[in-house]
């Protein structure tokens, strides 16, 4: 079973602080790295997948870079919102395993 | 509208029973997944499909059991062979290696 991890597990920041959270992955026979966003009674969303090394990606406040010679990725919030409060799962796939491992989450909170 | 459905929502069980856990999905994709979620851990890979009549066990099948026999459905049962079944289950779907489409899920409680 690969390792996958994600860290911090929890944190809690104010409204407007901004925020990242670190995935580790092998970086041998590396193929892509998903984050996906899990809110309280919702399903976990897509945000980024990334392939390549040194890809960055955005999406409005959220962005996310990855290396995948040193085998991490960086998911950043700028400005953090209470809606923004919810798990943020990383997931490998790798070579040889035709389907994602998943870290075991960061949850963030943002206070109002 | 497009997306992926799971029944029931709660499900209740008595020990040494089997479960069937419902999956289904209409975005065409080819793959299917199930995953289990219990507190503080991840989400951990019980099988997977790739396409119609094939599927692979993931890090924990033991005690489960699934089918493809449509595109569509990829429906997880739960033996008495599980030992600890009580869990949060998931089911995805993707095309191909691209982003996965999660279900709402089903908790299951053993009582």
């Amino acid at each position: 079973i690969l390792n996958v991890e994600q860290s911090p597990q929890s944190l809690h920041v104010q409204e407007g602080d901004s925020t990242n959270f670190t995935c580790s992955f092998p970086s041998s026979n590396f193929y892509a790295l998903h984050w996906y966003r899990w809110e309280t009674a919702k399903s976990p969303e897509a945000l980024f997948v990334m392939t390549l090394n040194g890809d960055e990606k955005k999406k409005g406040r959220i962005s996310a870079t990855l290396n995948t010679k040193e085998g991490y990725s960086y998911l950043y919030i700028k400005g953090s919102q209470p809606e923004d409060s919810a798990t943020y799962l990383c997931a490998s796939l790798q070579g040889g395993r035709r389907a994602l491992t998943f870290g075991s989450g960061t949850r963030l909170q943002v206070q109002p | 509208d497009g997306g992926i459905t799971q029944s029931p929502k709660y499900l209740f069980r008595k020990e040494g029973q089997n479960v069937t856990l419902s999956c289904e999905q209409n975005l065409n994709h080819d793959a299917m997944y199930w995953y289990r979620q219990d507190p503080g851990q991840g989400l951990r890979l019980i099988y997977y499909s790739q396409i119609v009549n094939d599927f692979q066990k993931g890090d924990i099948a033991e005690g489960y059991s699934v089918s493809r026999e449509k595109k569509e459905s990829f429906p997880l049962t739960v033996t008495s062979a599980q030992k600890n079944p009580t869990a949060f289950y998931l089911c995805a779907s993707s095309d191909a290696y691209n982003e996965q489409f999660f279900g709402p899920g089903t908790r299951l409680t053993v009582l």
